[in-house]
C-alpha cells in the first residue's frame, strides 16, 4: 500500500483566517514533505520532515508553520495567508530522505493534495 | 545546475495511437529518475522509476521508459494511448543536495487524447 491521505480536500479561508492542512501515511516513512502547486506548474518543494525533524525549510514565509506531531502525521497550519497563496498544496512521503545511494528509499509517494483559496 | 527539461508542453494524439513524451536532464552523477502522472485536481502517481541497471523500464498502466546516458534522456513510451491516459506528466530527477534528497520536476506536459 502506497497511499497517502489528505484533509480537506478543498479549503477556502479569508486573510485573516488560521487553519491548518493534514496528512497521514502508514506506510512506516521516515520523510514527510510539503510542496506548494500553482496552476499549470510543477509542484515547489517548501518543506521536508526526516524523522520527525525538520530538514529543510524552501524559504518559505512564515506565515506557513509545518509541524510533525509523530512519524505519521504532518500538518501545515496556515495563518495570514495572502491571495496568492492559493494553490494545490500536496504531501509526499519516502522511506527516508537522506540518501543513502539505495534510491528506492527515497523514491516519494504523493497525496491527492488540498486545493486551498484564499480570499 | 541540475535541470530537468519537457520540451513539449502539450501533445495530443489520438485514441490507440502510440505516445513518446520527452525528458532531457542535466545532472553530473548517476541520476534517479522518475516519471509521475497527474489528473486535473489530483496528486502525483508515480508511473515507473529508474535508479539502475536495466536501462529499459516498466511501469504501472501498460507505460515504459528508457534511460539513455548518452542523449541525456528518460522518455516515456505507451504503444498504445487510451482516453483515461489525458493528464499532466511530469518527468523527475533525485538529487542529493544539503545532506538531503530532492525531487527536481520538468515543467511537465499535457497529454490530451482525441477519440
Amino acid at each position: 500500500d502506497t497511499e497517502v491521505t489528505q484533509t480537506p480536500k478543498h479549503l477556502v479561508m479569508g486573510m485573516t483566517n488560521k487553519k491548518s492542512l493534514k496528512c497521514e501515511q502508514h506506510m512506516g516513512h521516515r520523510a514527510m514533505y510539503w510542496y506548494k502547486q500553482k496552476a499549470k506548474k510543477p509542484p515547489e518543494l517548501m518543506f521536508v520532515y526526516s524523522y520527525e525533524k525538520l530538514s529543510i525549510n524552501e524559504s518559505v514565509p512564515s506565515r506557513f508553520s509545518p509541524e510533525c506531531p509523530n512519524s505519521s502525521l504532518l500538518n501545515l497550519h496556515l495563518h495570514a495567508l495572502q491571495p496568492e497563496d492559493s494553490a494545490l498544496y500536496l504531501c509526499a512521503s519516502s522511506q527516508e530522505a537522506s540518501g543513502r545511494g539505495l534510491g528506492f528509499q527515497e523514491t516519494q509517494y504523493f497525496g491527492p493534495g488540498t486545493r486551498l483559496l484564499v480570499l | 545546475a541540475q535541470s530537468v527539461t519537457q520540451p513539449d508542453i502539450h501533445i495530443t494524439v489520438s485514441e490507440g495511437a502510440s505516445l513518446e513524451l520527452r525528458c532531457n536532464y542535466s545532472y553530473g552523477a548517476t541520476p534517479y529518475l522518475f516519471w509521475y502522472v497527474q489528473s486535473p485536481g489530483q496528486g502525483l502517481q508515480l508511473l515507473l522509476k529508474y535508479f539502475s541497471g536495466d536501462t529499459l523500464v516498466q511501469g504501472i498502466k501498460g507505460f515504459e521508459a528508457e534511460f539513455k546516458r548518452s542523449q541525456s534522456s528518460f522518455n516515456l513510451r505507451k504503444p498504445s494511448v487510451h482516453w483515461s491516459d489525458a493528464a499532466e506528466y511530469f518527468c523527475a530527477v533525485g538529487l542529493f543536495s544539503g545532506g538531503y534528497n530532492k525531487l527536481i520536476f520538468g515543467a511537465g506536459t499535457r497529454l490530451a487524447v482525441h477519440p
